[in-house]
């Protein structure tokens, strides 16, 4: 069966340091990779997604980053943090490719950052 | 631009009640629809998927309809119980957009016992 993992689950950074979120898929091959962010009174924003190794498309203009180094590993990052970077954090897999016709979201468990 | 509007924000019923949570999108053009489930703190479960070509889908005492027509999805919960206290999200993908779901701020439910 197939398995999300993310971590860290909390986060407490000053403004200014550096942020790395990972985030790694079992289970499956080839997944498309999301991360999303949900910030207090607000839905779910797409930051990135992924759909393949090095293809990274970005969604909102930011001071974050993300890559894919690997397959399955989905890393989201700043070089200098915000405070309004604060939030709560979502990786998420799809099953990729063009045969696929389910597009069934499949959630990690989220990293909620504050930012002080 | 495309959004998602899901009314009400909150709702607090007794338990044993049937309850119905409203999504609408702004584009007939859609690819599919899911309602997930978010606990506070936790990610998010999906609970159902409702394909274009579909009109609606079951999971239990959960039902979700799609209207492509009207831009509205209802998700209809029977028998409520306690246990179904979450914030109930809709989101949906625009026709030529895979992958990338447009989220409603969800529906926070309070079922008391």
């Amino acid at each position: 069966s197939q398995t999300i993992h993310q971590w860290p689950a909390t986060l407490v950074q000053p403004v200014g340091s550096p942020l790395s979120l990972e985030c790694t898929v079992e289970g499956t091959s080839n997944p498309n990779l999301y991360w999303y962010r949900q910030a207090a009174g607000r839905g779910l924003q797409l930051l990135f997604y992924s759909v393949g190794i090095g293809q990274i498309s970005s969604e909102v203009p930011q001071n974050l980053s993300a890559s894919r180094p690997q397959d399955r590993q989905f890393i989201l990052s700043s070089k200098k943090l915000l405070l309004s970077d604060s939030g709560f954090y979502l990786c998420a897999w799809s099953v990729g490719g063009a045969a696929s016709t389910n597009e069934k979201l499949f959630f990690g468990s989220g990293t909620q950052l504050s930012v002080l | 631009k495309q959004e998602v509007t899901q009314i009400p924000a909150a709702l607090s019923v007794p338990e044993g009640e049937n309850l119905v949570l409203n999504c609408s999108f702004t584009d007939s053009a859609i690819y599919n629809l899911q309602w997930f489930r978010q606990d506070p703190g936790k990610g998010l479960t999906s609970l159902l998927l409702i394909q274009s070509s579909q009109r609606e889908q079951t999971s239990g005492r959960l039902n979700a309809s799609l209207d492509k027509s009207s831009g509205r999805s209802t998700l209809y919960i029977a028998a409520s119980q306690p246990g179904d206290s979450a914030t109930y999200l809709c989101a949906w993908v625009p026709s030529g957009n895979t992958g990338k779901l447009i989220f409603g701020q969800g529906t926070t439910l309070q079922v008391k016992p």
